[in-house]
């Protein structure tokens, strides 16, 4: 079935640094891939999206990559700041509604 | 997106017995899922909740142990039933909207603690 792996499950950067997290996806019909916030105790948060017609995308300091080829997506932050601090989990979906996630990053903004 | 409301935010129960737990929008959606997230884990679709229809379960969930209900289209019920400890873990709901996107929002979350 369809598999999706995340590295690393741990990232720490000093502040203004930029973070990098890696998936790679197993389903070749996968089209749409979200990643999501999850701060500590809340709930996850949707942060950015992109669709597998499209290469890349940006959202002010964050950024998604695609290589379908590859199978491969990131997120990029740049600048990071401390309250970017959380786990990072990504996904992917054939267009079903039905998301597989990756295995989560947590990432340490350190001051 | 939409206000997604959880009931109870946590719970501590004993094994053998159940809890459910209820999630309501406050706008009609068209998908509402259950996931399960185990302490420091990533999140399992557990099953889809389907509008006067019986839910769509995951491999390795079965209705049995995770009935859902869902009668119209802005709350969903999912319960736990025989717990034992395993169970213990975060449920969240989560919701769309066909033919808006594919994004997903979810709710806030149930902690539930079996002893």
């Amino acid at each position: 079935g369809e598999n999706v792996e995340q590295h690393p499950s741990t990232l720490s950067v000093q502040e203004g640094d930029s973070a990098v997290i890696k998936c790679t996806y197993s389903d070749s019909a996968s089209n749409y891939f979200p990643w999501y916030k999850q701060e500590l105790g809340k709930r996850p948060q949707l942060i950015i999206d992109i669709r597998s017609n499209v290469g890349e995308k940006k959202d002010q300091r964050i950024a998604v990559t695609l290589n379908k080829t590859a199978k491969h997506f990131s997120l990029h932050i740049t600048e990071t700041q401390p309250e970017d601090s959380a786990v990072y989990f990504c996904a992917a979906s054939t267009g079903t509604y039905k998301y597989i996630f990756g295995t989560g990053t947590r990432l340490k903004v350190l001051a | 997106s939409a206000v997604i409301s959880q009931k109870p935010s946590r719970d501590i129960c004993q094994r053998g017995t159940s809890l459910t737990i209820q999630c309501q929008v406050d706008s009609q959606v068209t998908m509402m899922f259950w996931y399960r997230q185990q302490p420091g884990q990533s999140l399992t679709l557990i099953a889809t909740a389907n509008q006067g229809s019986e839910a769509t379960y995951e491999s390795g969930f079965v209705i049995d142990k995770f009935p859902i209900s869902r009668p119209n289209l802005t709350f969903s019920t999912l319960t736990v039933s025989n717990m034992s400890p395993e169970d213990s873990s975060i449920y969240l709901c989560s919701v769309a909207w066909v033919g808006r996107s594919y994004e997903q929002y979810f709710g806030p979350g149930t902690r539930l603690t079996v002893t």
